[in-house]
Parts: C-alpha cells; structure tokens; sequence
C-alpha cells in the first residue's frame, strides 16, 4: 500500500495526557497536511509542511499543538494537556510539487478524551 | 468569512439513477476545486478536480461542472451504485491561500437498492 499512512488509527486518553500521533505521507510528495474533522463537519486546516518546513498554521493550532516534520518525510503531530475539545479525528494528507495539487489522506486517527 | 458549503445536506437515490450533488463558494479567488468521498471511518478519497480555467471535466461515470459566475460547483454521478452511498464533500484552494484546503459540510448519499 503506497497511499498516506496514519498511526494510531485509535487513541483514547484521559485528560491533561499528551498524545502523539504519526503519518507517513505518499514517498514522492514532499507537502504534508494535518487536518481536524469532528462529527457531521468537513476537515479544517490545522497546519502544512513543505519537505521540512512548517510554512502555515491555523489559528485553530493553540499552544497545546505542536507538529513536526523533521527530515522532510514522516510527521508526528502531539497535543499536550489534553482537553475533552481535543475528541476529532485527525488527518494527515500529503501531495506532489508547488502549487494547488490534489490533496490525498490517509485514513486519521481518531482521539477519544476521557 | 469566506467559506464553501453545500446546497444539501442528505440525498437519496435508486441505484442506476444519476446523482447530482451541488456545492457553492464564495471566495471569488478560489481557483482550483476537488470533490472528495467519505465513508465512515476512512479518510476522504480523492474524486475528481477541476481548475477555474475549466467549466467541466469527466473522470469515470462522474463529471463535475464549475459555474464562475455564480460560484457554483456539481458533481454528477452517472448509473449511481450501492457502494457510492458515502458523504460527499466539495474543497477549495487558491494560489492565495498557501494550499489550505477548505471544505464544506457534506452531502450524505443514500443509493437505495
């Protein structure tokens, strides 16, 4: 399978943890996405990566959030002090060259708070 | 603000029936869509995408017109098929945007055997 992969696809934690969570983008694209989809709504933008490079972040991306892309490959995105509106699915999505590509996710990792 | 979003938000059809699933912007800037496929506990699946140099654009049994004037997108399913019951979202980007996808709400389809 060389499509985006999201790991852990489940965690649940109670709150004030920190949590972690990794994506391993499709090789050849060197832009990563990371995106928050609750319930019934569509994803949001949270931040994106070109290679190694933190280029934007939304302003949904409190404190808490930090993401990381360190050798322009996979990404970990960790939430610290976990709070009950951190509950959504995360998204990683990566693609190919500059400009407006399509996007391709892989398929999240859900996190439950306690 | 400026944000995409979806006309409705259910719809229900007999399988071999097309579909039509709409979506309206209003970033005037937007240049480039993609429809996107959701089924439950996955992640969105790349359809289809068309560029505002584009009015429409055909992949396999699907077809999506783009209406500048009216900032109005559609994504048509032809012979519609059990397993295209999913939500249905439409996305937006600009060059402006720094490649930040917005999405709208979703259409839930229901292909009805």
């Amino acid at each position: 399978d060389t499509g985006v992969s999201q790991d852990p696809r489940h965690k649940i934690t109670k709150r004030g943890q920190n949590v972690t969570f990794r994506c391993d983008p499709i090789s050849e694209h060197n832009r990563l996405y990371w995106y928050r989809q609750t319930l019934g709504q569509g994803p949001e933008f949270l931040t994106y990566f070109q290679n190694e490079a933190q280029l934007e972040k939304s302003r949904l991306l409190s404190d808490r959030f930090s993401a990381e892309r360190p050798k322009g490959s996979f990404s970990t995105l960790e939430i610290q002090r976990t709070e009950q509106g951190d509950s959504a699915m995360y998204l990683c999505a990566s693609s190919r060259g500059l400009g407006v590509m399509p996007q391709h996710f892989g398929d999240g990792t859900r996190l439950s708070i306690l | 603000g400026e944000s995409v979003g979806l006309h409705l938000p259910t719809l229900s059809v007999q399988e071999g029936d097309n579909s039509i699933i709409n979506c309206a912007y209003s970033n005037s800037a937007s240049d480039y869509f993609i429809w996107y496929k959701q089924e439950s506990g996955k992640g969105p699946q790349f359809i289809i995408d068309i560029r505002s140099n584009m009015d429409k654009r055909q992949g396999q049994r699907v077809t999506v017109l783009l209406n500048k004037t009216v900032k109005h997108l559609s994504l048509q399913i032809a012979a519609t098929q059990p397993g295209d019951s999913a939500v249905y979202f439409c996305a937006e980007d600009s060059t402006t945007s720094g490649s930040r996808l917005t999405f709208g709400e979703g259409t839930q389809l229901t292909v009805n055997p």
